[in-house]
């Protein structure tokens, strides 16, 4: 069953500005990631933050956790048009052989020029 | 990096007709592999897991039957939509993973539409 809510739903940034995203979810996880999707595409691989870690850097982006409130957060700094796409948590949990990933609702992003 | 390669990247099939989706890891070997489906606007959901040399587990309310999942090689993962209905027209993805934190790697997906 679908465990993450992600909010907002849509947001609308210009160019420049700071875009922050929303993830909760319910049961206890090994580790928390974040992909992007454009429109009709693929996910990439964004970050992944342990459970043991409350925040990790990568180029322009910056992930919290805070697993006391099962939440996450990722901040796109001085975002770009190139941005523009989907963003989706995903949390894992071990069950034996692999980590099965639940993935979030989703926050599409549009940046605008 | 690893690449995931998904085939077809778009299909277009008759009610009652079979189709196979590739997926392939192109770099490493990959003994699990996901399935996943998304609707328009979407989140993914599960369908299954891959396991190679051994039956593929499905989540619930997946029939396993009607989608027909095979894991032959290291490198290369099947599902298979057997009679397919225009319900099962879907954005259909699979992934793997290098572990570690390298996350998951997915394949470009595969736009399954049903007519």
């Amino acid at each position: 069953s679908q465990q993450g809510e992600e909010d907002p739903q849509a947001l609308s940034i210009q160019e420049g500005e700071n875009a922050t995203m929303n993830c909760s979810y319910k049961t206890s996880i090994n580790n928390l990631q974040w992909y992007r999707q454009n429109s009709g595409r693929g996910l990439v691989h964004l970050i992944l933050i342990r459970s043991n870690e409350r925040e990790k850097h990568s180029g322009r982006l910056r992930v919290t956790l805070d697993t006391s409130k099962k939440s996450s957060s990722l901040l796109i700094t001085a975002s770009r048009a190139a941005d523009t796409a989907s963003y989706f948590c995903a949390t894992g949990r071990n069950t034996g052989t692999a980590s099965k990933l639940t993935f979030g609702t989703g926050t599409r992003l549009q940046v605008t020029l | 990096g690893a690449v995931v390669s998904q085939h077809p990247s778009r299909v277009i099939c008759k009610s009652g007709t079979s189709v196979k989706i590739e997926c392939r890891s192109l770099d490493f070997q990959a003994t699990t592999m996901f399935w996943y489906r998304q609707f328009p606007k979407q989140s993914l959901m599960l369908m299954a897991t891959s396991n190679e040399g051994s039956k593929a587990t499905y989540e619930q309310g997946v029939e396993k039957d009607k989608f027909l999942i095979n894991h032959a090689s290291l490198t290369l993962s099947t599902l298979t939509v057997t009679s397919a209905h225009p319900e099962d027209s879907s954005f259909y993805i699979c992934s793997a993973s290098l572990g570690g934190d390298y996350g998951y790697t997915f394949g470009s997906g595969t736009r399954l539409t049903v007519v």
